[in-house]
């Protein structure tokens, strides 16, 4: 079974707004990652933070991550419509090595 | 620095041929990661290699499909006797030794079986 959901599934905005996704984890992690796919492409690295981080920022980008929840969120923060893709959170969980296991991921649209 | 190389990008198979797909990782990276997506869903993990060395095929399905990572040369994914489930788009992303630095991902092979 997967082991993060993501939500919204889809989430529709205007170009300038902030767009919010939420993931929710089972296990135990080493470290949650974001990446972003554009349509029939391969995914792109966005962030990783760390199971003893709470906030990390990368541009227009802000993850947090609540370990006592098991959730993180992903803020983009003025949308622009380059931003249209679906976005997966992605979690290396805890143990020997790393393995990523992907989200259903938030299909994100951002109109002009 | 090309990044993860994947080819071929779209593969077509009829029932019951063999599909290989290949994958050569960014330079410097030793790990390799196979994975297959089917339309509007996420990334199903298949197999994690390291040069020679298998080290979790816990997604493999039991029968028909194979992976590699020779010594030298890209990574391999068989699958054999392909059947109209097997469609589906398969990436393949490699990081280095050390985690914690997310994964590369190539563009990725879009096998449809007919």
């Amino acid at each position: 079974s997967q082991q993060g959901e993501e939500d919204p599934q889809a989430l529709s905005i205007q170009e300038g707004e902030n767009a919010t996704m939420n993931c929710s984890y089972k296990t135990s992690i080493n470290n949650l990652q974001w990446y972003r796919q554009n349509s029939g492409r391969g995914l792109v690295h966005l962030i990783l933070i760390r199971s003893n981080e709470r906030e990390k920022h990368s541009g227009r980008l802000r993850v947090t991550l609540d370990t006592s929840k098991k959730s993180s969120s992903l803020l983009i923060t003025a949308s622009r419509a380059a931003d249209t893709a679906s976005y997966f959170c992605a979690t290396d969980t805890s143990g020997g090595y790393q393995k990523v296991t992907f989200g259903t991921g938030t299909k994100l649209q951002v109109i002009p | 620095n090309a990044g993860v190389m994947q080819n071929p990008r779209h593969l077509v198979r009829r029932r019951g041929q063999e599909a290989r797909l290949r994958c050569s990782p960014m330079k410097g990276h030793s790990h390799v990661y196979w994975y297959r997506q089917l339309p509007e869903e996420g990334l199903k993990f298949m197999v994690y290699l390291q040069k020679e060395n298998i080290i979790d095929e816990s997604g493999m399905p039991k029968e028909r499909f194979s992976a590699e990572f020779p010594k030298e040369g890209p990574s391999i994914l068989r699958i054999q006797q392909v059947v109209r489930g097997d469609s589906a788009a398969y990436f393949c992303a490699s990081s280095p030794p050390d985690r914690g630095h997310g994964y590369t991902f190539g563009s990725g092979t879009r096998l449809t079986v007919v």
